[in-house]
């Protein structure tokens, strides 16, 4: 089973600041990487597919890189509605896993 | 409009079962894989189950295989998870998404193991 670590834990910021949270993989997942983001109470929403293609309707704000075991979620100014909760997973093999998730809070 | 509503949750006792519903709506059903996710209490997200569009190739993850099954029946529009031998820990939130994981999910259905 591939494992999945994301840092930090929690992110404390200011709306407008620049957020950037870290991924990585167990091992090689190529660029077999999702990024979601969840609000109290709602599902998942994706983000990011393929590590760096954002999904239909998302903000230009919200980027993605990296490759192999190491990646990133990028929120370039943020807004007061993307204080959530962020994960990861990878489609690399099953089973699917996701990563604990990061939380990103206001500061 | 494209639609996944979720049934079939409830309280049941360890050991005991539930079938979850996911009905399809607004898309070409056997185009797409469904998958099942479940989020515990205050906790992260843990893929469940996969069953692929033609509704041979299933994938499990470890913590279920064997105690659950997911189906589906092309008549309805609609994927099954069927919930044996429950435990404790598999109390959750299960949602259900298509292949791909876009939008739309499934709004949730709680599952709760009490006795």
């Amino acid at each position: 089973e591939i494992v999945l670590t994301q840092s930090p834990a929690t992110l404390s910021l200011s709306p407008g600041e620049r957020a950037t949270l870290s991924c990585w993989a167990s091992q090689s997942i190529s660029n077999s990487l999702n990024w979601y983001q969840q609000k109290p109470g709602q599902p998942p929403r994706l983000l990011i597919s393929d590590a760096s293609s954002r999904a239909t309707g998302i903000p230009a704000r919200f980027s993605g890189s990296g490759s192999g075991t190491d990646f990133t979620l990028t929120i370039s100014s943020l807004e007061p509605e993307d204080f959530a909760v962020y994960y990861c997973q990878q489609r690399y093999n099953w089973p699917l896993t996701f990563g604990p998730g990061t939380k990103v809070d206001i500061k | 409009q494209v639609q996944l509503e979720q049934s079939g949750g409830g309280v049941v006792q360890p050991g005991g079962s539930l079938r979850l519903s996911c009905a399809a709506s607004g898309f070409i059903f056997n185009n797409y894989g469904i998958n099942w996710v479940r989020q515990a209490p205050g906790k992260g997200l843990e893929w469940v189950a996969f069953i692929r569009k033609d509704g041979i190739d299933k994938n499990y993850a470890d913590s279920v295989r064997g105690r659950f099954t997911i189906s589906r029946d092309t008549s309805k529009n609609t994927v099954y998870l069927q919930v044996d031998s429950l435990r404790f820990e598999d109390t959750a939130v299960y949602y259900c998404a298509r292949e791909g994981f876009g939008e739309p999910w499934g709004q949730g259905t709680l599952v709760t193991v009490s006795s």
